[in-house]
């Protein structure tokens, strides 16, 4: 089945620093790929859409200068928290779509997440 | 704009007997419909999904069941067992073909 791959699994860093994490899909290319945000005991929130080689989709509220989004292969988002403060702490969760011809047009695979907290 | 309801948030069920949970959507061009199983700490894990074309779908222990015309769909876990302890979330595609989840539900079943 499709796998799709977060780096880091955790980070910790200080208030005022920048954090990168990576999204890859291993067995299929992804043009289109999604950040989510968890806080504990809520649910998963949509920050943005990362279409390869364009602009990634902001949903409403969500800074795209803070949360910078790059899709420069087919393989490959990465979203990089700008200045994080304590607030930033959460799960950030990646997924893709396999857009091949074998793939589940709707089906969205998940990465493992990524547990920053900033202190 | 695009909304997923979900409820209860908790639920409580004694082992072996059925757990039900519902969700609303907003938008009506919604056409996919995945629900979700996570543990603590954990991605989130496809159980079951139901497109807009069919009405009801089932798999083992648990069964899908879609209302397009009232916007509504329904998780039915029958002979719940230990492991089937998490918190589950419906959820539903929005524009552009996002999806949108509902706010969980956190599932316990009694020994």
């Amino acid at each position: 089945g499709a796998v799709v791959s977060q780096h880091p699994s955790w980070v910790i860093c200080k208030s005022g620093t920048s954090v990168k994490i990576e999204c890859r899909s291993l067995d299929f290319q992804a043009t289109t790929m999604f950040w989510y945000r968890q806080f504990p005991k809520q649910s998963l929130m949509l920050m943005a859409t990362s279409n390869e080689g364009s602009k990634a989709t902001y949903e409403q509220g969500v800074e795209k200068d803070k949360f910078l989004i790059n899709h420069a292969s087919l393989t490959l988002s990465t979203l990089t928290v700008t200045s994080a403060h304590p607030e930033d702490s959460s799960f950030y969760i990646c997924s893709a779509r396999d857009l091949t011809s074998r793939g589940d047009l709707y089906e969205q695979y998940f990465g493992p997440g990524t547990r920053l907290t900033v202190t | 704009g695009e909304n997923v309801e979900q409820h209860p948030s908790t639920l409580s069920v004694q082992e072996g007997d059925s757990a039900v949970i519902k969700c609303t959507y907003s938008d009506s061009a919604s056409n996919y419909f995945p629900w979700y199983k996570q543990e603590l700490g954990k991605r989130p894990q496809l159980i079951i999904d139901i497109r807009s074309n069919v009405g009801e779908k089932k798999d083992q222990r648990i069964a899908v069941t879609l209302n397009k015309t009232a916007k509504h769909f329904s998780l039915h876990i029958t002979e719940t067992q230990p492991e089937d302890s998490a918190v589950y979330f419906c959820a539903a595609t929005g524009s552009a073909s996002k999806i949108i989840f509902g706010s969980g539900t956190r599932l316990s079943i009694r020994p």
